[in-house]
């Protein structure tokens, strides 16, 4: 009965792969989103879909490319892995934009070697 | 533009000692606040929130926070604390622009 789930939990890859994260809710929010946090733990968020369609996109480099079949997915794919992609990825839905909870996956750990 | 800012980096305290989590934020009218906790190995869950209306607010957990316009601040406390409240916490801002800003995070230490 997870709310928010994610795969795989940990992704070790070698510089230049192409890999995709997964994310699904089963909460029947309209909104997901895909957070980065470095090793300092700086939360900084990527991408915001609300009912499939792109909201936000903060300048994050055209090699991550969000993908929503549907409203409960919001996958991740990432092109030629750099060694600074190497972060833990959340993935978030709420039920609508603003002013709205944000229920969180419990993070996807990439390492680039 | 919005930015939080929370000084410690981190904080120690003992079980059952009193606790409060400071946060200030930058932000040109009343922006939406909120605290996150994060436990190791696991994502963010909210601890509580403030739109609107009465300035203390109660959250999960037996957290509350209270916002204070004057000051620019929303500092999280706790009457006393547990072992298991040892995570990171996380205060962030939303100014009605849908983009969350969360602070650096505060790391909690308790000491039995």
């Amino acid at each position: 009965d997870t709310a928010v789930s994610q795969t795989p939990k940990y992704l070790v890859t070698q510089m230049g792969n192409d890999k995709s994260i997964k994310c699904e809710q089963n909460l029947g929010h309209d909104t997901m989103y895909w957070y980065k946090q470095d090793s300092k733990k700086f939360l900084k968020i990527m991408f915001s879909y609300n009912n499939k369609e792109l909201i936000i996109n903060e300048t994050v480099p055209n090699r991550f490319s969000p993908k929503s079949p549907d409203k409960a997915h919001l996958n991740l794919h990432i092109n030629s892995l750099e060694l600074g992609d190497s972060a833990v990825y959340f993935c978030a839905s709420s039920q609508g934009l603003a002013d709205n909870e944000q229920f969180f996956g419990p993070g996807t750990r990439l390492t680039v070697l | 533009a919005q930015s939080v800012t929370q000084p410690d980096i981190h904080i120690t305290v003992s079980e059952g000692a009193s606790l409060e989590l400071r946060c200030n934020y930058s932000y040109g009218a009343t922006p939406y606040l909120f605290w996150y906790v994060q436990s190791p190995g696991q994502g963010l869950q909210l601890l509580l929130k403030y739109f609107s209306g009465d300035t203390l607010v109660q959250g999960i957990k037996g957290f509350e926070a209270e916002f204070k316009r004057s000051q620019s601040s929303f500092n999280l406390r706790k009457p006393s604390v547990h072992w298991s409240d040892a995570a990171e916490y996380f205060c962030a801002v939303e100014g009605g622009s849908y983009i969350p800003t969360f602070g650096r995070g505060t790391s909690l230490i308790v000491h039995p």
